[in-house]
C-alpha cells in the first residue's frame, strides 16, 4: 500500500493552462505539505496544512492555491501556468509530535511548454 | 541570512569504505536535524533524526553527529555498498513552526 500517493505522475501542458495535482496519504497523519524541487534539485517548501488549516504559506505566486478537503488529502491547483513552473512537485505528510518526520510522495513532474 | 550547505560536489568512494557527508548551517538554531535519502525519480525517504541535545545517533550502518557549536552535522555510512548510491539531503527545523528547510543535497556514488 502506498503511504503517500500523488496524481498525475507526469503532467505536460501549455503555458497559460490551469492544472491540478492531487495528493492522498493513508498514514493517518495530521499535517501535509507541498514542496517544489527545481532543476538544481533544491527542495523548497510551498505550503503546509495541519488538520485542514493552512499553517505555512511561503512566498509563492498566488496562481498556486492549495486545498485540503480533509486530513488525508491536499491538492494543489495552479492557474495560468508559466514556463518557470516546470519542476517536480512533492507532497509529504507528517504527524505532530514526531519532530515532523516527513513521508514524501513519488512526485509529479510538471513540464510547461 | 539563513543558509544550509552540503558538499555541492558529488562524492565518489570505494565499496567497503566509510562515506562522510557534511551539512553546515548558519543563522539557524534548530531543535532537530534530519537526514533523507533521495533516489533518481523518487521522493526523499527519511533516514535519521537527531535532536539538539544529542551528539550522535546510530541506525545500522548509519551514524549522524550534531555539533550545535560548530553548526554542523556529519552523516556517515560505514561499509558502504553500491546500493547506497543516492543523493542525501539534510533538513533543519525552524523552531516553533512545522517547517523544515532542506539543504541542496550531496550525490554519493559507491564504486564496486
Amino acid at each position: 500500500d502506498t503511504a503517500v500517493s500523488q496524481t498525475p505522475k507526469y503532467l505536460v501542458t501549455q503555458m497559460g493552462n490551469d492544472k491540478s495535482i492531487k495528493c492522498e496519504q493513508n498514514l493517518g497523519h495530521d499535517t501535509m505539505y507541498w514542496y517544489k524541487q527545481d532543476s538544481k534539485k533544491f527542495l523548497k517548501i510551498m505550503f503546509s496544512y495541519n488538520n485542514k488549516e493552512l499553517i505555512i504559506n511561503e512566498t509563492v505566486p498566488n496562481r498556486f492555491s492549495p486545498k485540503s478537503p480533509d486530513k488525508a488529502h491536499l491538492n494543489l491547483h495552479i492557474n495560468s501556468l508559466e514556463l518557470g513552473d516546470s519542476a517536480v512537485y512533492f507532497c509529504a505528510s507528517s504527524q505532530v509530535g514526531t519532530a515532523e518526520t516527513q513521508y514524501f510522495g513519488p512526485g509529479t513532474r510538471l513540464l510547461v511548454l | 541570512s539563513q543558509k544550509i550547505e552540503q558538499n555541492s560536489e558529488a562524492l565518489n568512494i570505494q565499496e567497503g569504505k566509510t562515506a562522510t557527508l557534511t551539512c553546515n548551517y548558519t543563522n539557524y538554531s534548530p531543535a532537530y536535524l534530519q537526514w533523507y535519502r533521495q533516489d533518481p525519480g523518487r521522493g526523499p525517504v527519511f533516514l535519521l533524526l537527531i535532536r539538539e541535545n544529542e551528539k550522535e545517533k546510530r541506525k545500522e550502518r548509519l551514524k549522524v553527529t550534531f555539533d550545535t557549536t560548530l553548526k554542523q552535522s556529519l552523516f556517515h555510512i560505514t561499509a558502504s555498498q553500491p546500493a547506497d548510491s543516492a543523493t542525501y539531503l539534510c533538513a533543519l527545523d525552524i523552531s516553533g513552526t512545522y517547517k523544515y528547510i532542506f539543504g541542496t543535497g550531496t550525490r554519493l556514488k559507491v564504486l564496486a
